[in-house]
């Protein structure tokens, strides 16, 4: 089976520039969660999103967004990139709630977007 | 609201030797814990969880961790430090129901010496 995958694994762009990230989930998991990871730091929580839905939102400016496919697969949005957007960002995903089975996010291998 | 600390952000062990990451953590529903190990530019590995039930969790590659409500700890353990524990340790805390929004410490760099 297929883990969380993630597209592309390295980017470079230019301040004030746009960018997309793009998550697959594993297979029959219907949330997926972002997260900013900066060097030398834990993962900080960005969006949630379960059944397409935004269900979560970490603190961070309206230039991130994020959206998720009826595939369950999900895009993350920059808009006007800072130097301080460098970072590896990771998707997660989960089985979502309401279920009875314990779950734990699983993550994908990260996307290391670099801002120049 | 939900939070982690991790105490130490580097720790030196001796191969052969016990490994010991500090995590307190504090949580206004009963929490689900979590211990995940990164390896450079990867992504994060589950090592093991904490879920309400047995208070004493083992893991994958020998690691454990005991959560005591008490002192609010959740710390990992491992007898004997083998090289390739050489990583980043990170602590993470979810409320036990809803949505699973996972909060992070800010991690442990764990070195092995020879």
């Amino acid at each position: 089976d297929a883990g969380v995958t993630q597209s592309p694994t390295h980017l470079i762009k230019t301040r004030g520039q746009h960018v997309t990230l793009r998550c697959s989930p594993i297979s029959g998991h219907k949330s997926v969660s972002w997260y900013q990871q900066v060097l030398g730091q834990g993962p900080q929580f960005i969006f949630q999103y379960y059944e397409k839905e935004e269900r979560g939102r970490g603190n961070f400016p309206d230039r991130f967004s994020a959206r998720q496919f009826p595939n369950y697969s999900s895009e993350l949005n920059v808009n006007a990139l800072l130097l301080g957007d460098s970072a590896l960002y990771l998707c997660a995903s989960s089985l979502g709630p309401g279920t009875k089975a314990v779950t734990e996010a699983f993550f994908g291998q990260g996307t290391r977007l670099t801002v120049v | 609201a939900q939070s982690v600390t991790q105490l130490g952000s580097h720790v030196s062990v001796s191969e052969g030797a016990l490994v010991l990451l500090r995590c307190n953590y504090s949580s206004s529903v009963p929490p689900y814990l979590f211990w995940y190990v990164q390896y450079p530019n990867q992504g994060l590995q589950l090592l093991l969880k904490y879920t309400s039930a047995a208070t004493l969790v083992k893991g994958i590659n020998g690691f454990e961790a005991e959560f005591k409500k008490s002192e609010t700890s959740f710390h990992l353990t491992k007898p004997s430090a083998h090289m390739r524990d050489a990583a980043e340790y990170f602590c993470a805390v979810s409320p036990s129901g809803g949505y699973q929004k996972v909060t992070f410490g800010t991690g442990t760099k764990l070195q092995v010496i020879p």
